[in-house]
């Protein structure tokens, strides 16, 4: 059973760099899509992006000036980081494994079928 | 970007009946919608994928239908575990600009 498990620090100060990582067991990190998705407090899911275990990466067009996602597949660990953060970037952030398929000969991200448990993540002085 | 819109926005419905949920896409996604369930302080968790296949260990009262634009979430016969709030996501685009509706809450 994949389990995927995110960590960092829960508070940030406003303009600095938020970082968090995601650790995946119980399943190989490779031929997979990996993403970060967001839920501020009462608020709807947003995805932030998603990493590639080869390290091709797509982004959010919103968020994309702002973020970098990396991968570590000896560590089977992907990471997030946020840059210039805001209050309105207080959020849980959830980590999840996209399904895959091939498409033209293109393996294609899909669905999100495993889900970590979520962080928060508070932007404060 | 596509949007995708959910209603009704709270969906009030007694332990038994049949609830049913929409998702509308502002462009078609053909079959690339997935529905999730979210429960307070958990992470969402996959029901439906291509419109209507259940996910592993996802019961049978569960079942999406539509193409195209519109979709519906169904759930034949409530209990109280379902209540819940409910996001559709279109994954059509390659590459992928994933979207999510902004949910449908299943109250008693």
């Amino acid at each position: 059973q994949v389990q995927l498990q995110e960590s960092g620090p829960g508070l940030v100060k406003p303009s600095e760099t938020l970082s968090l990582t995601c650790t995946v067991s119980g399943g190989s990190i490779s031929n997979y899509y990996w993403n970060w998705v967001r839920q501020p407090p009462g608020k709807g899911l947003e995805w932030v992006g998603y990493i590639y275990y080869s390290g091709s990466t797509n982004y959010n067009p919103s968020l994309k000036s702002r973020v970098t996602i990396s991968v570590d597949t000896s560590k089977k660990q992907f990471s997030l980081k946020l840059s210039s953060v805001t209050a309105a970037d207080t959020a849980v952030y959830y980590c999840a494994r996209s399904n895959t398929a091939v498409v033209l000969s293109i393996l294609r991200p899909y669905y999100f079928d495993y889900w970590g448990q979520g962080t928060l993540v508070t932007v404060s002085s | 970007e596509i949007v995708m819109t959910q209603s009704p926005a709270t969906l009030s419905v007694s332990p038994g009946e049949r609830a049913t949920l929409s998702c509308r896409a502002s462009q078609s996604v053909s079959s690339n919608l997935a529905w999730y369930q979210q429960k307070p302080g958990q992470a969402p968790r996959l029901l439906i994928y291509g419109a209507s296949t259940r996910a592993t260990g996802i019961p049978a009262r569960f079942s999406g239908s539509g193409s195209g634009t519109e979709f519906t979430l169904t759930i034949s016969s409530l209990q109280s575990e379902d209540f819940a709030v409910y996001y559709c996501q279109q994954y059509h685009n390659w590459p992928p600009m994933y979207t999510f509706g902004l949910g449908t809450k299943l109250e008693i």
